[in-house]
């Protein structure tokens, strides 16, 4: 069975603080994804990543950066978290199949 | 602008009731469709429809696709409280990205 695995399942943060989300895969992924998800606005992509290094913007990345140093593993970073960036994260990967796997989330509250 | 509409929002339904999820979708570079559905926690495969007219069913839930219309739906017969989630449809592009719409929550009461 793919496994994503999310670091955190619970975070509280203060406004302005530096912010890492972790995932790993385990299963050789090339693909990973960074979402959101908010009531009433569903999953929205942030950053996601089809190789090691490589990385391009999704729907909304303002306010995020991410790392992909290694294969198996994709960062999400806020690098002054706020109010706003209170939401579900997701991190997804699959291998250019179109179905994802998906870790179990991360619940962010910035304070 | 790829967008991806769920209706309706939100669905409260008895034990044992029948329900149709709808999904429409205007994606460029259009792959597939995908359904999920999230309890608690990570949203879990469902189905993938590529063709159209093809229903796709796992035990009390089917879908299918129509890609001249640009939707899909999902039925659930004979529900139960354990249905009870949101469900995602997303659309596949061929750059490997997914869109996702907003969901539809649905609640099995008994």
């Amino acid at each position: 069975d793919v496994k994503v695995t999310q670091s955190s399942r619970y975070l509280v943060k203060r406004t302005g603080e530096k912010v890492f989300l972790e995932c790993v895969q385990d299963m050789d992924h090339e693909n990973m994804f960074w979402y959101r998800q908010d009531p009433g606005l569903g999953l929205r992509l942030i950053y996601f990543s089809y190789d090691v290094k490589m990385k391009e913007k999704g729907d909304i990345p303002e306010g995020y950066s991410v790392s992909r140093e290694k294969k198996e593993r994709f960062s999400l970073i806020l690098e002054s978290a706020s109010t706003n960036q209170t939401s579900m994260y997701l991190c997804a990967s699959d291998g250019g199949e179109p179905e994802a796997f998906f870790g179990q989330g991360t619940r962010l509250t910035v304070v | 602008e790829d967008k991806v509409v769920q209706s309706p929002l939100s669905l409260v339904v008895h034990e044992g009731d029948t329900v149709t999820l709808n999904c429409s979708y205007e994606v460029t570079n259009f792959r597939s469709l995908l359904w999920y559905k999230q309890e608690k926690k990570a949203p879990t495969f469902l189905f993938m429809l590529t063709s159209s007219g093809i229903e796709k069913k796992s035990g009390r839930l089917s879908s299918i696709l129509d890609k001249k219309e640009l939707f899909s739906i999902l039925n659930i017969t004979a529900t139960q409280t354990g249905d009870s989630a949101i469900y995602l449809c997303a659309g596949s592009l061929n750059t490997d990205k997914l869109i996702f719409g907003t969901g539809t929550r649905l609640q099995v009461f008994p």
